[in-house]
């Protein structure tokens, strides 16, 4: 069966670090795939599509890989802040009909200062 | 713009009631969707709106129904309520053209009796 994964257990980081969290994926061949950020009692909010031709996408602070053939994507947020503090979704579609997305249970992000 | 706005925040519900979530978006968007999010579970799409005038099932349709009002509006209803419908419950939406990021609204959190 389709599988999306990331790491459940919370990921404690230092201020002024650099954040590294992983999307694992089974059964699938997504065209895109997307990040999102949640805030505790409030909706996600889109960060980065990446595509399947494409190895890397920046913006800003945050990074994205995306290796079709580990089946996996990398988000990076480098000198990451405690306003960075979220849970992080990863999300891939189902197919191109209907824009759907299957997301994963998202990790959740804590940076100290 | 308001973006995706949903009614009501919060709900309790005894058993057996009926109620429907209401969900609107101001972006002239195509694609309308309904999720349910529960712990360790992620987001879990309900039904989804390609176009107005269509919906199909996702991936747990069971226990609701939808209607597509018109272009901007997307409702869902849930005829008897029961226990395991606890959930928080996300709207979104995307223009289902090249941009396939999704635009979440607030979330409404109901819980059954």
């Amino acid at each position: 069966s389709q599988k999306i994964e990331q790491n459940s257990e919370a990921l404690n980081i230092q201020e002024g670090k650099t954040a590294t969290l992983t999307c694992n994926y089974t059964n699938y061949s997504p065209a895109y795939l997307q990040w999102y950020r949640q805030d505790p009692g409030r909706g996600p909010v889109f960060l980065l599509l990446i595509r399947e031709n494409e190895k890397e996408k920046r913006k800003e602070r945050l990074k994205v890989t995306f290796d079709t053939t580990l089946k996996q994507s990398l988000f990076h947020i480098t000198a990451s802040q405690p306003a960075d503090s979220a849970t992080y979704l990863c999300a891939l579609d189902r197919n191109n009909a209907g824009n759907m997305l299957t997301f994963g249970g998202g990790t959740r992000l804590m940076v100290k200062p | 713009n308001a973006g995706v706005t949903q009614t009501p925040k919060f709900q309790v519900l005894k058993t057996g009631q009926s109620m429907t979530l209401q969900c609107a978006q101001d972006m002239n968007h195509n694609s309308m969707y309904w999720y349910r999010q529960d712990p360790g579970m992620g987001l879990r799409l309900i039904y989804y709106s390609a176009s107005e005038g269509t919906t199909d099932k996702g991936e747990v349709p069971n226990g609701y129904n939808v209607s597509r009002l018109n272009k901007r509006e997307f409702s869902l209803r849930l005829e008897s309520a029961a226990p395991s419908q606890t959930s928080v419950y996300f709207c979104a939406s995307t223009s289902g053209t090249q941009r396939r990021e999704q635009y979440f609204g607030p979330g409404t959190r109901l819980t059954v009796t």
